[in-house]
């Protein structure tokens, strides 16, 4: 059964930094990736997809990038901003079965 | 504006009672899904349909029921069997039926407290 694990669970960080949040996955056989940020109490909101094809995938200051061999992913931020401030989860597809998610980073960037 | 509609908000129950969760959907999607989240945990499934009139259970089904009687409605009853309702709810829809590959789409959430 496919497990979603991310790490750190919280981070905080001041405004201006770069980070990296990491995403590792059980079952390599995936079809696909998503990163998501959900502010709180709100839905979620699809913000990166990577193919198992790719290997990364790039938007404004946000790149994710996959490594499926090994069972991970990372989310890049550049440049980090208050309005960041939000927990980011990372899902795996296995193209049978509806998404995997994991638990949750919540960041804070502090002015 | 297309997106998915989840009523109501903020819903109380009391021991012992049924209650429904709303799920309305215009984007013509074919599949629809109910999660749970806890605080500071990650989303759970709950139900999912991939076509009108048929659904399968997800890992934490117990206490819960669904239908799919129309393409754009997904409601979720919570039971008196479901012994720690108290959660926030997601419904979400995407796509493409038989394959869960296309991105996925959100509701807003319903709060749900046992009172």
């Amino acid at each position: 059964k496919q497990e979603v694990t991310q790490i750190p669970a919280a981070l905080s960080v001041p405004e201006g930094e770069n980070l990296v949040l990491n995403c590792s996955f059980t079952d390599s056989a995936i079809y696909n990736l998503q990163w998501f940020r959900q502010d709180p109490g709100k839905g979620l909101t699809s913000l990166l997809l990577i193919q198992s094809s790719q290997r990364e995938q790039t938007s404004g200051r946000l790149n994710a990038s996959l490594d499926k061999s090994s069972g991970r992913s990372t989310l890049y931020i550049a440049a980090s901003q208050p309005g960041d401030s939000a927990t980011y989860l990372c899902a795996v597809n296995s193209g049978n079965t509806p998404l995997v998610f994991g638990k949750g980073t919540r960041l804070s960037v502090i002015a | 504006d297309g997106g998915i509609t989840q009523s109501p908000k903020y819903l109380f129950r009391k021991e012992g009672q049924n209650v429904t969760l709303s799920c309305e959907q215009n984007l013509n999607h074919d599949a629809m899904y109910w999660y749970r989240q806890d605080p500071g945990q990650g989303l759970r499934l709950i139900y999912y349909s991939q076509i009108v009139n048929d659904f399968q259970k997800g890992d934490i089904a117990e206490g819960y029921s669904v239908s799919r009687e129309k393409k754009e409605s997904f409601p979720l009853t919570v039971t008196s069997a479901q012994k720690n309702p108290t959660a926030f709810y997601l419904c979400a829809s995407s796509p493409n039926r038989g394959i869960f590959g296309n991105t996925i789409y959100f509701g807003e959430g319903s709060w749900l407290t046992v009172v």
